[in-house]
């Protein structure tokens, strides 16, 4: 496709439950962020992915998360033993290395919605 | 204190009205974005400044580095502008760009 792909587009698990979140990027865009969106709440940064180089993770919120990337394509993002406050819509982007920077351009998917009952 | 404010957080406004929301931010930045989010969740970036202004269609935005403000105008409004409007600011910083949200301004045009 030509956009950014995410999947599921909705999720409800039970607490304690693991869940994976999928994000298919661009063709081409070696730059991945996931970004959570709480209700009333600005989107939130959780990790970075650029080419090989090691990921920025400083914003994942505890132990329970991790997102890898797998041959500098799609990721994913698991939330392992799902917390009730973990419920929000998951957003991936993608871009050129410096697409943010040099054009202003960071490419959404349409996000997941996680409930967590 | 967020680092980044808009305001206002909600706007009614009738089909033709010319809009304005305010973006305020507290770092040091290397720019500053829009984005537009649908109803749905699909989020479009609209601009990236980071001095003087650009006009995109009916859409302006504006910077004052000084100031540390940005505003977004959006001329003769219509229905298909009603979204949620967020401001963003960029850091460039060990390689990429460090973003901080705001909290989204929800316009409603009503025809």
């Amino acid at each position: 496709g030509a956009g950014v792909s995410q999947s599921p587009s909705n999720k409800v698990t039970e607490k304690g439950k693991d869940v994976e979140l999928r994000c298919d990027p661009i063709s081409g865009h070696t730059a991945l962020y996931w970004y959570r969106q709480s209700l009333g709440q600005g989107l939130e940064f959780l990790i970075y992915f650029q080419g090989n180089s090691a990921p920025d993770k400083s914003g994942l919120p505890s132990d329970r998360f991790s997102a890898e990337r797998t041959g500098g394509s799609v990721s994913t993002l698991t939330i392992q033993r799902t917390q009730q406050e973990d419920s929000a819509v998951y957003l991936c982007a993608s871009s050129f290395p410096r697409g943010w920077v040099d054009t202003g351009e960071l490419f959404f998917g349409e996000g997941s919605r996680l409930t967590v009952l | 204190k967020n680092e980044v404010e808009q305001s206002p957080q909600n706007l009614t406004a009738q089909e033709g009205e010319f809009i304005t929301i305010n973006c305020s931010y507290s770092v040091g930045i290397s720019a500053l974005h829009w984005l537009q989010q649908h109803p749905g969740g699909g989020i479009v970036s609209l601009f990236m400044l980071s001095s003087g202004k650009k006009k995109h269609g009916r859409l302006i935005a504006t910077i004052n580095i000084q100031e540390k403000h940005s505003s977004l105008h959006i001329t003769a409004s219509h229905p298909r502008d009603s979204a949620v409007y967020i401001c963003a600011v960029g850091l460039y910083s060990g390689g990429y760009q460090k973003v901080t949200f705001g909290t989204g301004t929800k316009l409603q045009v009503i025809p």
